[in-house]
């Protein structure tokens, strides 16, 4: 059973503070990682994809990977309140992907 | 593109009526997959189809729930009879390719009394 493990939080942080968000998934043969985020009362909407070890950055976010520790984090800097939501991690290789519960994250102004 | 579209966005029915939920991926798209999000047990995959044919159903809960795909362009997800713990939003998404990005309907809101 492919296991997909995060803080389902509140994590609650002040604006402009850098956010920092963690994922373990159990399948060590995973190949492509995704972080999506979920506003309240809509559906999950793509903010980063990586494949590889290492640092992907994307304007204030940067996604982190680190296979031989499975796990993947995603920092969000200069936090926003418009940044709160829940943030979903999905793992996946050669199947479809398996999410995440999330971890919902506040921003406080 | 519009994006996944689904329909109904909201459905309030009685326990024991058949519910009938609809999608139309992203065209070109050859990946669809229905999902059922529940506080308690998140965001779960319920069945995906490649290229019109269903692949995986392991995740549909029960005989209940059965879904289609008769064209490229439009997807059902049927639950009969409904039962108050089928209520959840569902989710329908496409991608390209399996490994690649899903994108997300909007999702339908089922409430089942």
């Amino acid at each position: 059973q492919k296991e997909v493990e995060q803080n389902s939080g509140p994590l609650s942080v002040p604006e402009g503070a850098i956010a920092s968000l963690n994922c373990t998934y159990s399948d060590r043969v995973s190949q492509s990682f995704f972080w999506y985020r979920q506003y309240s009362g809509k559906s999950p909407e793509l903010i980063m994809s990586i494949y590889s070890n290492g640092d992907k950055e994307d304007g204030r976010f940067t996604a982190q990977l680190n296979k031989a520790s499975q796990y993947v984090s995603l920092l969000i800097r200069d936090s926003q309140p418009s940044d709160s939501a829940t943030y979903l991690c999905a793992v996946n290789e050669d199947t479809p992907l398996v999410f995440g519960k999330g971890t919902r994250l506040s921003v406080i102004a | 593109d519009a994006g996944v579209i689904q329909s109904p966005r909201h459905e309030v029915t009685e326990m024991g009526q058949e519910v009938t939920l609809r999608c139309k991926p992203i065209s070109g798209h050859d990946y669809l997959f229905w999902y059922r999000q529940t506080m308690m047990r998140g965001l779960e995959l319920l069945i995906y189809f490649n290229n019109n044919v269903p692949i995986d159903d392991s995740g549909m809960p029960e005989d209940r729930f059965s879904a289609k795909m008769p064209n490229a362009s439009f997807s059902t997800l049927k639950i009969q009879p409904s039962e108050p713990r089928d209520s959840a939003v569902y989710f329908c998404a496409s991608s390209l390719r399996q490994q690649e990005t899903q994108y997300f309907g909007p999702g339908t809101r089922l409430l089942v009394l």
